[in-house]
């Protein structure tokens, strides 16, 4: 069965400095997705990024980007220029062919003023 | 807007009393879910649906019930709710072509057994 894995419950960063989030998954397929979703106060759960498995470049979404290891299976996720908007509760999350999401269990980040 | 709706927001009920939780969506997803998230454990998926009439278990089923008889709506049925379903319950849904499973979520629902 497949299983993703957030080893760092929390993490805290300074104003404008970079924090890397990790995430390692387990699984025997060759085609899935892989997600960030940000969750805030407001519990309301936001896509973050997104990198399909077959592709070799590393997703980018403004200033969020991830490291994905397909051989290592680690797909973490970086943050640069952090801002106190990016505070709030981190999930990584697998998707295959078998139709099931997998979350992990979740990184917490405090953005420090 | 596009949106994904649930209702009730907050729902406080007593065990065994049923109780169903709805989840509407206006973007003509393909795919539904329910999920439930507990501290420490994330979210975890208790149904899905590929498409009208087509459901299946997530990883925690146990003790609710799905339908999906139209394609914009998805509710969730508790039919002998136990102290341990407290939780919080979102539902989502994706397309399965178009940025295909890139999950929507509604606004969540706290549930609390008593």
């Amino acid at each position: 069965a497949q299983t993703v894995t957030q080893s760092q419950p929390e993490m805290s960063v300074q104003e404008a400095e970079t924090v890397t989030l990790s995430c390692t998954y387990d699984t025997s397929e060759s085609d899935y997705y892989l997600f960030w979703y940000k969750q805030p106060p407001s519990r309301q759960m936001i896509l973050v990024i997104r990198q399909e498995a077959y592709k070799q470049q590393n997703a980018t979404e403004n200033r969020f980007s991830v490291n994905f290891q397909k051989a290592a299976k680690s797909f973490s996720l970086k943050i640069s220029d952090s801002q106190l908007g990016d505070a709030a509760m981190y999930f990584c999350a697998y998707f295959s062919g078998t139709y099931k999401y997998i979350f992990g269990t979740g990184t917490r980040l405090k953005v420090l003023a | 807007e596009a949106q994904v709706t649930q209702n009730p927001r907050y729902l406080i009920t007593v065990t065994g009393k049923k109780l169903t939780v709805t989840c509407s969506q206006n973007m003509n997803h393909e795919y539904m879910s329910w999920y439930r998230q507990d501290p420490g454990l994330g979210l975890r998926q208790i149904y899905y649906s590929m498409n009208v009439e087509v459901t299946d278990k997530g990883d925690v089923p146990e003790g609710y019930k799905v339908s999906r008889k139209e394609k914009r709506n998805f509710p969730l049925i508790l039919e002998s709710p136990s102290p341990n379903q407290t939780s919080l319950y979102f539902c989502a849904s994706s397309p399965m072509l178009t940025n295909p499973y890139e999950q929507y979520f509604g606004p969540g629902t706290r549930l609390t057994v008593t």
